[in-house]
Order: C-alpha cells, then structure tokens, then sequence
C-alpha cells in the first residue's frame, strides 16, 4: 500500500524554471527522502529530511517538511533537461512487523523542455 | 565501486511457470531489500534482509513468492507459478544498515504472458 501522494502527477516546465512537487502521507514517520528515477533505471537517492527538521538544501534541490501538515515539498531550482525523471517521496516509518519500512508514494512525472 | 547487480534484466515468460531473479547488493551492505514496482507506481516493499535473516516479509505473497539469502550476500528471489498480474519491474536494493541510505539495482523487468 502506498502511504504518499504526490501532486502533481505530471509537471512540464521550460529549462531555467523552477520545479516545485508535492507529497503527503498519512502516519508518523522517523523521515522523509526524495528519490528519483529515469526512465527504465533504478531509484537514485537525492535527500533526506528528519522529523525534526523543516528545511534542507543540496545543491539545486530544497526539501521543506510540515508534520503538522503531514506534507513535505521537493523544489528543483533553475532546471535541466537532464531533471528529466520521475521523483519519489518515501517515508521511513515504523513498520509492525521489525524495524522501520520505507514507503514510497506514486511518483510526479518531471518533464524538462529544452 | 561497483553498485547493486541485478540479472536478468528482462525477463518474458508465460503464465504458470517460475521465474527467478538474482541480485548481488553493494559489498558490505548488510541490509537487502526487493520492491515490486508496478507502471506508473512507486516501489513497494517485498521483503527485507538483515544478513541472512528476512526481518521484514509480511507484504512478500508467499503461496507463490520466495527468497532466499542463504550466505547473507546475494538473494534471489522467486516466483512459482507466475501470474499476469505479475508483470512489473522486480528491484533490489542494498543499504550498509537499516538505518541508512538505499542503493537500488536497475530493475528486472517482467512481462507474463
């Protein structure tokens, strides 16, 4: 089952612009990362932000998390056609079997016009 | 360093038979992990393995799905019989330790016919 939704499922943007994703989820989670994906690949890790914190930077990326809210954002700053991908949210959760689980939600679909 | 191996890449068989899928995780990496990722969705956890122990395989179906990490290292991992509603991409990944970052193979793409 998949604890996040993203919003939106599909975004088309010009390079240079920025790149703004979504994603909520439903339990109380020890963090939230941020994957991403190109098309036929594996997932690649790009960050990871703990409960108690609100804001992390790399490089182009800036992720803002909201417990309250229970919604974290993904900013990618002056994008690329490389950006290309689909990206991820996954929370990292406590699981009732062992240990904590990752949970990925459905994906927005980046599309980064040249 | 090489990152997570997985084999084969696609993988096209008809309903009913087995199928099995190979992954040699990151050397050193203690934790393994296999997520089945349907079109269009997010991976969703199969099973995890610390070492040689599966700590975590309540969303594993195992009427038809098995794995094993015998020797801790690599896993393979099982279906039988294979089922339409299989086809999707079977991905591993590897992490030092459950509490760290993880590293995904490629995918095993599976189409049944």
């Amino acid at each position: 089952s998949q604890q996040g939704e993203e919003d939106p499922q599909a975004l088309s943007i010009q390079e240079g612009e920025n790149a703004t994703m979504n994603c909520s989820y439903k339990t109380s989670i020890n963090n939230l990362q941020w994957y991403r994906q190109n098309s036929g690949r594996g997932l690649v890790h790009l960050i990871l932000i703990r409960s108690n914190e609100r804001e992390k930077h790399s490089g182009r990326l800036r992720v803002t998390l909201d417990t309250s809210k229970k919604s974290s954002s993904l900013l990618i700053t002056a994008s690329r056609a490389a950006d290309t991908a689909s990206y991820f949210c996954a929370t990292d959760a406590e699981a009732e079997t062992s240990g904590s689980r990752l949970t990925f939600g459905e994906g927005t679909q980046l599309t980064v016009n040249p | 360093e090489a990152g997570v191996v997985q084999s084969p890449r696609y993988k096209i068989i008809e309903k009913k038979q087995p199928v099995a899928f190979w992954c040699n995780p990151i050397s050193g990496h203690n934790t393994l992990y296999w997520y089945l990722q349907n079109l269009g969705q997010g991976p969703e956890l199969l099973i995890r393995y610390e070492n040689e122990e599966a700590v975590d395989d309540s969303q594993l179906p195992k009427d038809r799905f098995s794995a094993e990490r015998l020797k801790g290292v690599d896993s393979t991992l099982k279906i039988q019989p294979a089922e339409l509603g299989d086809s999707a991409v079977y991905l591993c990944a590897s992490s030092q330790t459950w509490a760290d970052t993880q590293y995904f193979g490629p995918g095993t793409r599976l189409t049944v016919l």
